[in-house]
């Protein structure tokens, strides 16, 4: 029953590599996002949906590409990956701007470009 | 000046001591503030949202002054598992106009035995 899921956890690839990060939630919001924490912690939006609308698109290389099939899943595709990549990709999920209840996250995905 | 500043710490105090901490935010038209707790390796979990008039819930207080734009936690009889980082979030602009939450980098806290 878990509320927001992210596969996979762990992420181990070469640079120049193509992957994919999918995410789903199942707590009924119309709202999901993409973040980034980097190795100094700092959590940085990338993107975000409302019922498969982009409505968030921060300054992210466009090597990285979002799809929202519907709301209540968004996955992230990231092209010829660098070692910049490397770092913790969390989705959240969340009713509309989430500005009443805050966003749910799910546990992440530990990316490692090696 | 960034958005939402913390004290990054670490804050170390011991079992059952009182601790306090503060964010400032640039925005003057933020609305919504919470408080995250994150824990090591884990993902940010929401432990209160942080009302005008101030709220509490168990050991824990929030407060928000609009006018100096701060929002304070306090911590009441500290346990060894409220060791965490604490982060202070905000709401604010995307660059499509759009209303997101920033967060802050987070004031790391470990309660001593």
């Amino acid at each position: 029953d878990t509320a927001v899921s992210q596969t996979p956890k762990y992420l181990v690839t070469q640079m120049g590599n193509d992957k994919s990060i999918k995410c789903e939630q199942n707590l009924g919001h119309d709202t999901m996002y993409w973040y980034k924490q980097d190795s100094k912690k700092f959590l940085k939006i990338m993107f975000s949906y409302n019922n498969k609308e982009l409505i968030i698109n921060e300054t992210v290389p466009n090597r990285f590409s979002p799809k929202s099939p519907d709301k209540a899943h968004l996955n992230l595709h990231i092209n010829s990956l660098e070692l910049g990549d490397s770092a913790v990709y969390f989705c959240a999920s969340s009713l509309w701007t989430g500005l009443n209840y805050g966003y749910t996250f799910g546990s992440g995905t530990r990316l490692t470009v090696v | 000046r960034k958005e939402v500043e913390q004290d990054p710490g670490p804050f170390n105090v011991p079992e059952g001591a009182t601790v306090a901490f503060n964010c400032t935010y640039s925005n003057s038209a933020s609305q919504s503030f919470f408080w995250y707790r994150q824990d090591c390796r884990k993902e940010p979990k929401l432990l209160m949202s942080v009302y005008s008039s101030g709220n509490e819930d168990g050991r824990f207080t929030a407060q928000l002054n609009r006018a100096s734009q701060y929002i304070s936690l306090l911590i009441r009889d500290s346990k060894l598992s409220d060791s965490a980082t604490y982060l202070c979030v905000v709401n604010g602009r995307s660059n499509f106009g759009n209303e997101k939450l920033t967060f802050g980098t987070g004031t790391r806290l470990t309660i001593i035995p």
